[in-house]
């Protein structure tokens, strides 16, 4: 398979805990980007990255929530200090940095505080 | 970006076209038309974008306007898989994100 790979793809902890999740786009795209989805409604954008540059990261919802993509390949996004309001989809999508191209976005992760 | 409306829900008879529509009156000149779809516990599935030209794939097809103010995305024979919510998007090259809406929820029916 060769799409958007995401790790786990689902996470319960408790409140109060770290959690990291990973994606591994398709190996040619050099934009990753991150979403949430929470139930009953569409994807909200957090932030994304050009090769390992993260070129937007002010719609990330808090401080507690951080990107990374070290190599300018596969990305981890981390929240500390988990809430109840964390529960959600989150999904990562990839694509060509040129004219238009769409994004491709992998099944997600689903995490759920308890 | 340009806002975009749907209507909430359709439904089709499986075999038969599906016919989506989407209003984006506010779209700028080099804003793309992209629809995706989600099926329940799956990420969103890209099916295909445009500028200005109808556009056709193995998916689907999309219908612009030529005033580009309005879109139609055409399923030509349903299938019981094609029960998703579909989004209609529009996003400039210059655009990081794609703003998700509520989408049309489709139900392809025996």
């Amino acid at each position: 398979d060769t799409g958007v790979s995401q790790d786990p793809r689902h996470k319960i902890t408790k409140r109060g805990q770290n959690v990291t999740f990973r994606c591994d786009p398709i190996s040619e795209h050099n934009r990753l980007y991150w979403y949430r989805q929470t139930l009953g409604q569409g994807p909200e954008f957090l932030t994304y990255f050009q090769n390992e540059a993260q070129l937007e990261k002010s719609r990330l919802l808090s401080d507690r929530f951080s990107a990374e993509r070290p190599k300018g390949s596969f990305s981890t996004l981390e929240i500390q200090r988990t809430e109840q309001g964390d529960s959600a989809m989150y999904l990562c999508a990839s694509s060509l940095g040129t004219g238009g191209q769409p994004q491709h976005f992998g099944d997600g992760t689903r995490l759920s505080i308890l | 970006d340009a806002k975009t409306t749907q209507p909430p829900s359709m439904d089709c008879a499986e075999g038969r076209a599906a016919n989506l529509p989407c209003n984006h009156s506010t779209i700028s000149g080099n804003e793309y038309v992209y629809w995706y779809r989600q099926i329940h516990s799956q990420g969103p599935q890209y099916i295909i974008h445009g500028l200005k030209n109808n556009e056709t794939n193995e998916m689907a097809s999309l219908i612009i306007t030529e005033d580009r103010k309005s879109s139609t995305l055409i399923l030509p024979h349903a299938t019981l898989r094609d029960t998703a919510v579909y989004y209609c998007i529009v996003r400039g090259l210059a655009g990081n994100d794609m703003r998700f809406g509520a989408g049309t929820r489709l139900t392809v029916k025996p």
